[in-house]
C-alpha cells in the first residue's frame, strides 16, 4: 500500500519568499505524480503532472521534481503571493489509482 | 464550462438512512472516481470506474455501493448511513485513468450522518 507523507503539514511565511514543499512516498513503481491545490471548502485543481520518466515539470511560478527511486518529490513555488495561500497536496499513481498525502498548508502574510 | 458535477453539495442524514450521491462529467473521460476526504487524512479512494461498464474497489469500500449508469455519469450509494461516514466525498475523472492523465476533480458533496 502506497504510503505519502507531505511535510511539513503547515507553513507560514511573508510575501515575495519561495516556497518549498516535500512529498515522500514508499512505493517507487509510480506511473506519474501530480501536484493539486485545494481551496478552503472546494475541490481540487491540478497543478502539475509529472511522468516516472521526467525529472522535473514547470509552470510559471510552479516547479516539481521527481526523485522516483528515491521517493520524493518537490514543489517549488517562486516570489509567493498572498493569493498562493490554499492546501497543497501530492498524489503518486500507480495500478490505475492515485494515492494522496495529508497536504500542506500553506498561508502567505501580505 | 461545467467540468465535474457533484449533487447535492450538502446533506443530513440519520444513522440507518440511505442516500445516493450523484456524479457526472462532461469532458468524454474514460475514467471516474469517488475518494472521501477527512480531516488529517488526505483523500482515500472509495471505488473507481476505470473505463464504462467496468467498477472496482478502492481503499475504503465498505459500505459503499457504485454504479457507472453511462459514460458520463457514476454515482455512490451509501445502503445505511453511519456516523463514521461523515465526510467530504469528492467524484473526479480522468481521460485515460491516474496512470496516464490528470485528474479533474468536482467541489465536492459534504454529508453529515447524526
Amino acid at each position: 500500500k502506497q504510503e505519502v507523507t507531505q511535510i511539513p503539514a503547515a507553513l507560514s511565511v511573508p510575501e515575495g519568499e519561495n516556497l518549498v514543499l516535500n512529498c515522500s512516498f514508499t512505493d517507487s513503481a509510480i506511473y506519474n505524480l501530480q501536484w493539486f491545490r485545494q481551496d478552503p471548502g472546494k475541490g481540487l485543481t491540478s497543478l502539475l503532472l509529472i511522468q516516472s520518466s521526467q525529472r522535473e515539470q514547470t509552470s510559471g511560478r510552479l516547479n516539481a521534481s521527481l526523485d522516483k527511486s528515491s521517493g520524493r518529490s518537490t514543489l517549488y513555488i517562486a516570489a509567493s503571493q498572498p493569493g498562493d495561500s490554499a492546501t497543497y497536496l501530492c498524489a503518486p499513481s500507480a495500478d490505475y489509482k492515485l494515492s494522496f498525502g495529508a497536504g500542506t498548508t500553506v498561508t502567505v502574510r501580505a | 464550462n461545467a467540468g465535474v458535477t457533484q449533487t447535492p453539495k450538502f446533506q443530513v442524514l440519520k444513522t440507518g438512512q440511505s442516500m445516493t450521491l450523484q456524479c457526472a462529467q462532461d469532458m468524454n473521460h474514460n475514467s471516474m472516481y469517488w475518494y472521501r476526504q477527512d480531516p488529517g487524512m488526505g483523500l482515500r479512494l472509495i471505488y473507481y470506474s476505470a473505463s464504462e461498464g467496468t467498477t472496482d474497489k478502492g481503499e475504503v469500500p465498505n459500505g459503499y455501493n457504485v454504479s457507472r449508469l453511462n459514460k458520463r455519469e457514476f454515482s455512490l450509494r451509501l445502503e445505511s448511513a453511519a456516523p463514521s461516514q461523515t465526510s467530504v466525498y469528492f467524484c473526479a475523472s480522468s481521460p485515460m485513468g491516474a496512470n496516464t492523465g490528470e485528474l479533474f476533480f468536482g467541489e465536492g458533496s459534504r454529508l453529515t450522518v447524526l
